[in-house]
């Protein structure tokens, strides 16, 4: 069975504070896609990452695809209020395969 | 915008009653995913459509929900006889098979309650 291991699931910071979503996993993943939802709404794709070590920055959020592909971060510097949400990491064993496996979660407030 | 559409965005039934949701993809994906979704947890796989084919069923899928896309374009996903577990998100993805790597795009969802 394949697992993508999300921690922490829940976090709750003060607005300005910075912060780092983990996904860890025993599997190998062609590529690594990070979703953000909002109650109410369907997750919307945050970035796509694909090769091993790589780095890409989304304005505030960094994120991070682990050298061998089995893990992913998130780092968020200056949290706002509007970076509230549920962070979701999903991970694709290959190209061709239909299936992403899923993390559950981590649901994120920012106080301001 | 051509993005996931989905309806109706809320459902309220009650218990034993039937319901379907449509899902009308990305113009040009031929890969389509149902997956259901509760309160603070991430998407629970359903089912699979290439096309018009429904490749793979999760076992979550009871033989009291039922998928179809016809014509390899919308989807409907029915649900019979509804029980109140059945309550959660309803979510919609399409996906191309060419281009990069899976990417799923989703539609805003439908929220069933059941009573």
């Amino acid at each position: 069975t394949q697992l993508l291991e999300q921690s922490p699931q829940f976090l709750s910071i003060q607005e300005g504070e910075n912060l780092t979503v983990y996904c860890n996993s025993s599997s190998v993943f062609s590529s690594l896609q990070w979703y953000r939802q909002e109650p109410g709404e369907g997750p919307v794709l945050l970035v796509t990452v694909v090769t091993g070590g790589e780095v890409k920055k989304l304005k505030r959020l960094t994120f991070q695809f682990g050298d061998a592909r089995k893990d992913s971060s998130l780092h968020i510097t200056a949290a706002q209020p509007g970076d509230t949400g549920l962070y979701l990491c999903a991970g694709a064993l290959s190209d061709s395969n239909y299936q992403l496996i899923w993390g559950a979660g981590t649901k994120l407030i920012i106080k301001p | 915008d051509t993005g996931v559409s989905q309806n109706p965005r809320h459902k309220i039934t009650k218990r034993g009653q039937n319901v379907t949701f449509r899902c009308d993809p990305i113009s040009e994906h031929n890969r389509l995913y149902w997956y259901r979704q509760t309160l603070g947890q991430g998407p629970e796989f359903l089912t699979y459509f290439q096309n018009e084919a429904q490749l793979e069923k999760s076992r979550l899928l009871s033989d009291r929900f039922s998928a179809e896309r016809p014509k390899g374009s919308f989807s409907t996903l029915e649900i019979q006889r509804t029980e109140q577990g059945d309550s959660a998100m309803y979510l919609c993805a399409s996906s191309s098979i060419r281009g990069a790597k899976n990417i799923q795009y989703f539609g805003a969802g439908t929220r069933l309650s059941v009573l």
